[in-house]
């Protein structure tokens, strides 16, 4: 069954400290992407990385961090400098071509609460 | 850059209405355009993708037209049911692979 999984499903940070949310696709997706939601706003880009290896950032990546070490996983730190953390964080994937068959698919995501 | 706006923000309906669903866009160079469903604390769920070279597209009570030339798609539910009731967002796809999102439409059918 393919899909997106992202975990936790929950997840509580205490001031300066650094967390990582994960990500993984088994869709064989080239492309995936970071996306953050604030109540009644839509979806603001964090980062987004076509290849293995490769990442690029978005309209808010200031205080955010990624990798890209496998084509499966995207992983997301929100580091200690993100002033405003709190929000709901989903992760998403699509194939990598200049085509219009081009779609994107998410994950359940994951709600980061700042203590 | 593109800018998506969807309009209304929210709608309350009562059940059996027929509905539509607006969102514009700025940019016409798009690939396509996705209409997804969010409900409460979920992830999205893609409903519709129509590709730039098309008009409409129809899946269900659910049907999604595209003018491209003047920044518009709408999304026509047809006897809305409770369980339409969600969010309703759209997003483009760019020719440089970014997919940019409306604020979405909070849509409330009531029994």
């Amino acid at each position: 069954d393919g899909g997106i999984t992202q975990s936790p499903k929950y997840l509580f940070r205490k001031e300066g400290q650094n967390v990582t949310l994960s990500c993984e696709q088994n869709l064989n997706h080239d492309a995936m992407y970071w996306y953050r939601q604030d109540p009644g706003q839509g979806l603001r880009l964090i980062y987004y990385s076509q290849i293995v290896n490769d990442f690029q950032k978005g309209d808010i990546a200031e205080g955010y961090s990624v990798s890209r070490e496998k084509k499966e996983s995207f992983p997301l730190t929100v580091t200690s400098a993100q002033k405003n953390p709190t929000a709901f964080y989903l992760c998403a994937s699509s194939t990598w071509t200049q085509s219009s068959y081009n779609e994107q698919f998410f994950g359940p995501g994951t709600r980061l609460t700042v203590l | 850059k593109q800018e998506v706006t969807q309009i209304p923000a929210a709608l309350s309906v009562p059940e059996g209405e027929n509905l539509v669903l607006n969102c514009s866009f700025t940019d016409s160079a798009i690939y396509n355009l996705q209409w997804f469903r969010q409900d409460p604390g979920k992830g999205l769920t893609s409903l519709l993708l129509i590709q730039s070279s098309q008009r409409e597209q129809t899946s269900g009570r659910l049907n999604a037209s595209l003018d491209k030339s003047s920044g518009r798609s709408t999304l026509y539910i047809a006897a809305s049911q409770p369980g339409d009731s969600a969010t309703y967002l759209c997003a483009v796809n760019n020719n440089f692979n970014k997919f940019y999102f409306g604020s979405g439409t909070k849509l409330n059918v009531k029994p």
